[in-house]
């Protein structure tokens, strides 16, 4: 149990272009999801949390209208970076808290999608 | 704001003999939950163990288990009888309260070598 998807796994885009990746968790219902970004080598950096039916919080220091995210069902959140850049170019990780549960229930992981933009 | 501190960058064990991870972290809060996660070179996040402040007793998932000292703040993690497929890199993880928002914040990581 406590499975999350994410598509694409793997994606090169052009500068410019708009990428759309998806969070889902398979099993269960999340109605809160966050999304991190992963360097190599590094630590993983918490971007923003996805609410279910509400706005995101984002981090601070982290640009909002440049990483949209949706989070229209409690199965589903969408990261949308616009107009990439190759400084986007990144490791980018969801992960899902199960809903319903007491405060501090564990966050199930994505296995992650591998952003490059030429 | 939470901090959590790993001091080892890098660890080699050989098989099945035993490893230590440091982990110390910084909070004001009474309430909270520390996590291991262990992340191979799939990249795939993978809950190692999980230990909820309030709980005195140290927290064990087969082979890891966790040195809890919650008035040092700080969370060790044992890995006895290392295993090849425990080669990884090992984050620690604290949570602090809902009003926090839930929140992880991650340690800089280990990463683990275990030699045949």
């Amino acid at each position: 149990g406590a499975v999350v998807s994410q598509h694409p796994s793997w994606v090169i885009c052009k500068s410019g272009t708009s990428v759309k990746i998806e969070c889902r968790s398979l099993d269960f219902q999340a109605t809160t999801m966050f999304w991190y970004r992963q360097f190599p080598k590094q630590s993983l950096m918490l971007m923003a949390t996805s609410n279910e039916g509400s706005k995101a919080t984002y981090e601070q220091g982290v640009e909002k209208d440049k990483f949209l995210i949706n989070h229209a069902s409690l199965t589903l959140s969408t990261l949308t970076v616009t107009s990439a850049h190759p400084e986007d170019s990144s490791f980018y990780i969801c992960s899902a808290r199960l809903a319903g549960r007491l405060v501090g229930e564990t966050q199930y992981f994505g296995p992650g999608t591998r952003l490059l933009v030429l | 704001a939470q901090t959590v501190t790993q001091s080892q960058p890098e660890m080699s064990v050989q098989e099945a003999e035993t490893v230590t991870l440091s982990c110390t972290y910084d909070t004001s809060e009474n309430n909270y939950y520390l996590f291991w996660y262990k992340q191979p070179p799939s990249r795939q996040m993978i809950l190692v163990i999980r230990q909820e402040a309030y709980k005195q007793q140290n927290a064990t998932e087969n082979r890891f288990s966790v040195n809890f000292q919650k008035a040092a703040k700080s969370f060790s993690l044992k890995i006895s009888d290392s295993q090849l497929g425990d080669t990884a890199m090992y984050f620690c993880a604290f949570m602090g309260s809902r009003a926090a928002g839930n929140k992880l914040t991650f340690g800089g990581g280990t990463r683990v070598l275990v030699k045949p």
